[in-house]
């Protein structure tokens, strides 16, 4: 079964610090693999990497996958409270489905 | 702002009822996805649609039923509606196969 696991599933750092959230996966057939940003709503998307060893970036946000031992991390450098969320993993496979991980919830404190 | 457009906001419903969640996909998007999130559960996918036809059917319930129509927006039909159906339901839409999801906000269910 397709399964997406992510760690830590909460975190509570101060502002300035710097974070890494796991996620690992076990998918078959696979295509690319997402992050996403929950607050209050809708999930907003952030990255897709479909190569590996290819870093994305996007201000303070960066993410890189690694597709032989099946995992991604997303960087979060200088963290501001305005970060706090629930950011999502997700892999898309070949039966053009994403598969979610539970998410870790961010909390950043001022 | 996504573009994606859910209605109704918030749904409040009693068990055995039935309900319809409406979704716009984003303009150009021809895919539309349908998720459940409750909170023990996390993001669980329920059905895809791709220029009106069924693509992809997750754990869908007998009990709920989806389609896109031709002008590209979806419903989500829920019945027989139990308390374990309260959730906030999700649609997404994307452009094509190898593109990222674009998430409406959702339409709160509770059954009580």
């Amino acid at each position: 079964e397709d399964k997406v696991v992510q760690s830590p599933l909460s975190l509570v750092v101060h502002e300035g610090d710097t974070v890494t959230l796991n996620c690992s996966y076990e998918v078959t057939n696979f295509r690319s693999l997402l992050w996403y940003k929950q607050e209050k709503k809708a999930p907003t998307f952030l990255f897709m990497l479909t190569s590996s060893g290819i870093e994305k970036k996007s201000g303070r946000l960066s993410s890189i996958l690694d597709k032989k031992e099946l995992f991604s991390i997303l960087n979060i450098t200088a963290t501001q409270t305005g970060d706090s969320a629930i950011y999502l993993c997700a892999v898309l496979h070949y039966g053009q489905n994403f598969v979610f991980g539970p998410g870790t919830r961010l909390s950043v404190l001022p | 702002d996504s573009g994606v457009t859910q209605t109704p906001k918030h749904l409040i419903t009693a068990t055995g009822q039935r309900v319809t969640l409406r979704c716009s996909p984003r303009s150009g998007d021809l895919s539309v996805y349908w998720y459940q999130q409750s909170l023990d559960q996390g993001l669980q996918f329920l059905i895809q649609y791709y220029n009106g036809e069924e693509r992809a059917k997750g754990n869908i319930l007998e009990r709920f039923s989806a389609q896109q129509f031709p002008d590209l927006h979806s419903e989500l039909n829920l019945s027989s509606l139990e308390l374990g159906d309260s959730a906030l339901y999700f649609c997404a839409s994307s452009v094509g196969v190898d593109s990222p999801l674009h998430f409406g906000n959702g339409t709160r269910l509770t059954v009580t």
